[in-house]
């Protein structure tokens, strides 16, 4: 699976939009990009993941370069709540020998009042 | 619908004893896996199975042992504890390969 960076902390105001970027400049064509959360002591969230195109769900928007290279998880109005480590995960959604993710050190992000 | 349930939630060991950390899922998930989270740091892989009686090792799976006997559960068994076990685990489940994982809410766990 390719390797993801991610900065380790940034801050967002609450209400704002929060904008995490993940860089995977190794992925590979068939490789999704995936998002997880975790908030203080409890397992981790999943929250959207995407092939190339842009996706959006209830939780978050996923912007997906077009070389693919890196991706941009959005949180449109950022609340407390919101206040967790954020991992960018890529690897192959199909068929492939286990179902491990690999979770780097992600992006511990602060929501501020 | 409990989604993925562990227990305990918390547990303390003294070296060298045994104890199965239970994980109970009921979605009628394929996948389950054991991660392992130390202070500061992301989830590691100790044992995943793809589907009742088949299980596989992950990137840390030294000192423990899984069984999948039913689809719904996934017990992690450490066999003699050593203070290096000394973790959160967390146990997931998804419908299948590359599918979201759901994850529990962990086991604390200190090895005295």
């Amino acid at each position: 699976d390719a390797k993801t960076t991610q900065p380790p902390s940034m801050d967002c105001a609450e209400g704002r939009a929060a904008n995490l970027p993940c860089n995977h400049s190794t992925i590979s064509g068939n490789e999704y990009v995936y998002w997880y959360r975790q908030i203080h002591s409890q397992g981790p969230q999943y929250i959207i993941h995407g092939l190339k195109n842009n996706e959006t769900n209830e939780m978050a928007s996923l912007i997906i370069t077009e070389d693919r290279k890196s991706s941009t998880l959005i949180l449109p109005h950022a609340t407390l709540r919101d206040t967790a480590v954020y991992y960018c995960i890529v690897r192959v959604g199909a068929a492939r020998a286990g179902n491990m993710l690999t979770f780097g050190g992600g992006t511990r992000l602060m929501v501020k009042p | 619908n409990a989604g993925v349930t562990q227990t305990p939630k918390f547990q303390v060991l003294k070296t060298g004893q045994s104890m199965t950390l239970q994980c109970a899922q009921d979605m009628n998930h394929e996948y389950m896996s054991w991660y392992r989270q130390d202070p500061g740091m992301g989830l590691r892989l100790i044992h995943y199975s793809v589907g009742a009686g088949i299980t596989d090792q992950g990137e840390v799976p030294n000192g423990y042992n899984v069984s999948r006997s039913t689809t719904e559960d996934f017990p992690l068994r450490l066999l003699s504890a050593a203070p290096s076990q000394t973790s959160v685990y967390f146990c997931a489940s998804s419908y299948s390969q590359g599918q979201p994982q759901h994850f529990g809410d962990g086991t604390r766990l200190s090895i005295l």
